[in-house]
């Protein structure tokens, strides 16, 4: 996991409201990610940023929302608008100098009850 | 036609075997090719990364990448109960962001 902390762990939200996932790095990474990982399949790619007060949708963006006023956090809300909310989310980051590598935080498991 | 296929397996070999992986793209302009392992329920962590074509080896591992045909490969030499996981290819297409693969769950028998 490296300096790529998530919280919380677990959580669980009722139908209807928001919710913020945690993710902070203090690796001095440029670039971080928003992962999803469902049961039995990869990942899907929701919001990336690359510097600061900059952020990109990914793949599968509706119902989520991000937000970069820090190098090192990288927070991700995902709104009463998400169908299916329910699912593995992954924060990663890039030192983006030179590296495509990206490494992943531990994960925060989202149920939706 | 997905970005990156993998065959979800189970892959199952006996301890001791070589294990082989397999992954295709469909983005002739990707550059960077990365295999992930990921235990259940935890997230994945980097095994290997090739960037050129040919192999790349680390110690048991060795990544093959085959640009002309869209083909990267993981062979694990001398398998241990221990490499029972999901693994995972992901492609960088230029993106700066990588496209996962669904994954290969391999087991490796006692």
């Amino acid at each position: 996991d490296g300096g790529i902390t998530q919280s919380p762990k677990y959580l669980f939200r009722k139908e209807g409201q928001n919710v913020t996932l945690s993710c902070e790095q203090n690796l001095n990474h440029d670039a971080m990610y928003w992962y999803r990982q469902d049961p039995g399949q990869g990942l899907r790619l929701i919001y990336y940023s690359q510097i600061v007060n900059d952020f990109q949708k990914g793949d599968i963006a509706e119902g989520y929302s991000v937000s970069r006023e820090k190098k090192e956090s990288f927070p991700l809300t995902v709104t009463s608008a998400q169908k299916n909310p329910t699912a593995f989310y992954l924060c990663a980051s890039r030192l983006d100098r030179g590296t495509d590598t990206q490494y992943f935080g531990p994960g925060t498991r989202l149920t939706v009850l | 036609q997905k970005e990156v296929e993998q065959n979800s397996g189970p892959l199952s070999v006996p301890e001791g075997a070589i294990a082989s992986l397999n992954c295709t793209y469909s983005d002739r302009g990707s550059q960077s090719f990365f295999w992930y392992r990921q235990y259940s329920g935890k997230s994945p962590e980097l095994i290997m990364s090739i960037y050129s074509n040919g192999d790349k080896e680390d110690g048991r591992f060795t990544a093959q990448l085959n640009k002309a045909s869209q083909y990267v490969s993981l062979l694990i030499r001398d398998s241990q109960p221990s490499d029972s996981a999901t693994y995972l290819c992901a492609v960088d297409t230029g993106r700066r962001a990588l496209t996962f693969g669904s994954g290969t769950r391999l087991q490796v028998q006692p």
